[in-house]
């Protein structure tokens, strides 16, 4: 098993841009989550899905939207990207529900929006 | 004031030394986990527990839930276990909206 893969590992993408991130997964999960991480904060959720064609905001939504249509894949949508979602995000995967079951985190992408 | 606090914030130890790594939080939890993110930045999941006590290998981990407190212990420390750990509750009850708050995390160094 691959796990959860993440792609790209990094990105510089300017201001107004807009890119999506790739997540998938193939444990068969149907919960998927995406986070982001910044120096001095803790990982902070942006959005979840629990299972293909249901999803919901989380901590932080603005800026972001997500789909869920396969169960394998979560991708990550910046509509117009700004400074502010410079950060690494990760994408997780459990089977059960968040912090309910263990949470299988990929590799993380770098993002640096100038 | 985070639901989640870890101490220390940064933690240098000698190889082979005892590491108490600890975590509070200010909320009813369900569950609480410990993971480790490696320095190239993966995460990996260490621990979930909701009472008592969990080992695996030299990582032991604790959780006093009327005290609101969690350790994460690490026996004869090695370099190979620097590494940011990083304590996450579970708020919420049995349902989807079930979420993971995070702490900062500890940076740990142990020195050769």
């Amino acid at each position: 098993n691959a796990g959860v893969t993440q792609t790209p590992k990094f990105q510089v993408l300017k201001t107004g841009q807009s890119m999506t991130l790739q997540c998938a997964q193939d444990m068969n999960h149907e919960y998927m989550s995406w986070y982001r991480q910044d120096p001095g904060m803790g990982l902070r959720l942006i959005h979840y899905s629990v299972g293909a064609g249901i999803t919901d905001q989380g901590e932080v939504p603005n800026g972001y939207n997500v789909s869920r249509s396969t169960t394998e894949d979560f991708p990550l949508r910046l509509l117009s990207a700004a400074p502010s979602q410079t950060s690494v995000y990760f994408c997780a995967s459990s089977y059960s529900i968040p912090g309910r079951a263990e949470q299988y985190f990929g590799p993380g992408t770098r993002l640096t929006v100038t | 004031k985070n639901e989640v606090e870890q101490s220390p914030q940064n933690l240098t130890a000698q190889e082979g030394e005892f590491i108490t790594i600890n975590c509070s939080y200010s909320v009813g939890i369900s569950a609480l986990h410990w993971l480790q993110q490696h320095p190239g930045g993966g995460i990996v999941s260490l621990f979930m527990l909701s009472s008592g006590k969990k080992k695996h290998g030299r990582l032991i981990a604790t959780i006093n839930i009327q005290e609101k407190h969690s350790s994460l212990h690490i026996t004869a420390s090695h370099p190979r276990d620097s590494a940011v750990y990083i304590c996450a509750v579970r708020c919420g009850g049995e349902t989807s909206g079930s979420r993971l708050t995070f702490g900062e995390g500890t940076q740990l160094t142990v020195n050769p």
